[in-house]
C-alpha cells in the first residue's frame, strides 16, 4: 500500500499562470517532506522541502503548503515557465529514519 | 563540487548474471542510500549507508542484492544472479550527516538495468 500518492499523472498549465502539484500520504509519523523535479535521464534534482512542525515554505517561485489535519501537502509554482515542464515527485522521511517515500510522481507541462 | 556519479549509465544482462553497479556520493557526505524505480512507478528505497556501515537495509528486495560501502566512499550494488524483474533504474543518492540537512538527498543520474 502506498504511503505517499500524487493521484495527478499528469498536468498542463499555460505559462505565467500557477501550476499546483498534490501529494497526500498516509503516514501520521512523516516528520519532513520534499519535492524533487526529475528531467529524462537525469536523477531526480532536490526543489524545496518542509518540515512537519510548519505548514508552508517558501523558495522563489516555489512554496510548499503542508496541512497536516488533511495529510495533504502541495507544490505552487508562480509563475510557471517551459523550464518548470518535468516530472515531481513529493517525498516524505519518516520519523528518525532518512530514509525517503516517494509517490508516484506528477508530470507538469507548462506550454509557452 | 562534484555530484553523485554512478557507473555504468546504462546495462543490459541476460537473466541469471551478474552485475555490479558503482556509487560516487559527494564527497564528504556520511550518508549514501540506494533506490529503484520500475517501469515508470514510484521510486522506492533499497538501502542506507552511514559511512561504511548499513543503517537500514529494509528495503532490499531478497538475498541477491548485495551492498557494499568500503571505506566509507564509494559503493557497489551486485544483483546475483540477475532476474527480470530486476530491470528499472537504480539511483544513488547521498547527503550529509545530521548536523547538515540530512533529509535532503541529492541523487545521481541513475543506472538503467534491462534484464533479458
Amino acid at each position: 500500500d502506498q504511503q505517499v500518492k500524487q493521484n495527478s499523472p499528469s498536468l498542463s498549465v499555460q505559462e505565467g499562470r500557477i501550476s499546483i502539484l498534490n501529494c497526500d500520504y498516509t503516514n501520521s509519523m512523516f516528520d519532513y517532506f520534499l519535492w524533487y523535479k526529475k528531467y529524462p535521464a537525469e536523477g531526480p534534482t532536490f526543489l524545496i522541502s518542509i518540515s512537519s512542525i510548519k505548514d508552508k515554505n517558501e523558495d522563489g517561485r516555489f512554496t510548499v503548503f503542508l496541512n497536516k489535519s488533511a495529510k495533504h501537502l502541495s507544490l505552487h509554482i508562480v509563475p510557471s515557465q517551459p523550464g518548470d515542464s518535468a516530472v515531481y515527485f513529493c517525498a516524505a522521511s519518516p520519523d528518525s529514519s532518512y530514509k525517503l517515500i516517494f509517490g508516484s510522481g506528477t508530470r507538469l507541462l507548462v506550454r509557452p | 563540487e562534484a555530484g553523485v556519479t554512478q557507473f555504468p549509465s546504462h546495462s543490459v544482462i541476460e537473466k541469471g548474471q551478474t552485475v555490479t553497479l558503482r556509487c560516487d556520493p559527494i564527497s564528504g557526505h556520511d550518508n549514501l542510500y540506494w533506490y529503484r524505480r520500475v517501469m515508470g512507478k514510484e521510486i522506492k528505497f533499497l538501502l542506507h549507508f552511514v559511512k561504511e556501515s548499513k543503517q537500514d537495509e529494509s528495503g532490499m528486495p531478497n538475498n541477491r542484492f548485495l551492498a557494499e560501502r568500503t571505506g566509507g566512499t564509494y559503493s557497489t550494488l551486485k544483483v546475483q544472479p540477475a532476474e527480470l524483474e530486476d530491470s528499472g533504474v537504480y539511483f544513488c543518492a547521498s547527503s550529509q550527516d545530521w548536523t547538515g540537512s540530512s533529509y535532503e538527498q541529492y541523487f545521481g543520474p541513475g543506472t538503467r538495468l534491462t534484464v533479458t
